[in-house]
């Protein structure tokens, strides 16, 4: 079974802190992947990454960084945490292809910045 | 622009079917993904269709239209457990993995 990991289920950071959030997965994937997920706006894809040390900015990568320095680890960093970054990250994994292949998601990490 | 239609949300009755409809206009298109995901929960796979026509797989079935932007997700026999959310997402021409998600469709299953 592919699995996915991410380092907290819920997080709560105060304006201004540097956040970092790690995922990991265990299936050998090339691609990995991260979303937010609010209300009423479903999953946003902020930045994805089909390589080590290479990076693809989403749909909305502003106040936003990542890091990919090992193949199963995908880093998403918030350098200057402001509330309207409170949301679900969702970090999602698949095999290298033409994008037919499955995503697998994390369990999703909550995070209240305060 | 790239966009993905689905209801928000639907009501249904346990034991019946019901029908979730997703259209989209995307920039080339390479499939069609159906996530099922529960409140608090990671969305998790439930179908993938490239070619137009029916995939069935035990109580769920997904159609796809390419010529239309059209695909639905049939849900038989409904059980309380498949009250949850159900996300379309579409692969888009020259893709590299990334996938484009509707919103999102509630579902809820009454007794």
């Amino acid at each position: 079974d592919v699995k996915v990991t991410q380092s907290s289920r819920y997080l709560v950071k105060r304006t201004g802190e540097k956040v970092f959030l790690e995922c990991v997965q265990d299936m050998d994937h090339e691609n990995m992947f991260w979303y937010r997920q609010d209300p009423g706006l479903g999953l946003r894809l902020i930045y994805f990454s089909y390589d080590v040390k290479m990076k693809e900015k989403g749909d909305i990568p502003e106040g936003y960084s990542v890091s990919r320095e090992k193949k199963e680890r995908f880093s998403l960093i918030l350098e200057s945490a402001s509330t309207n970054q409170t949301s679900m990250y969702l970090c999602a994994s698949s095999p290298a292809g033409s994008g037919t292949d499955t995503q697998y998601f994390g369990p999703g990490t909550r995070l209240t910045v305060l | 622009g790239q966009n993905i239609d689905q209801p928000t949300e639907m009501t249904a009755t346990e034991g019946a079917i019901v029908q979730i409809n997703c259209t989209y206009q995307t920039s080339g298109f390479n499939g069609l993904f159906w996530y099922q995901q529960h409140a608090g929960e990671a969305p998790t796979f439930l179908s993938y269709n490239v070619l137009d026509g029916l995939e069935e797989k035990g109580r769920f079935s997904s159609f796809l239209s390419r010529s239309k932007g059209y695909s639905y997700l049939l849900l038989k026999e409904l059980q309380m457990k498949d009250s949850a959310s159900y996300l379309c997402a579409v692969s888009p021409g020259g893709s590299q993995g990334n996938l484009i998600f509707g919103k999102g469709t509630k579902l809820s299953v009454k007794p």
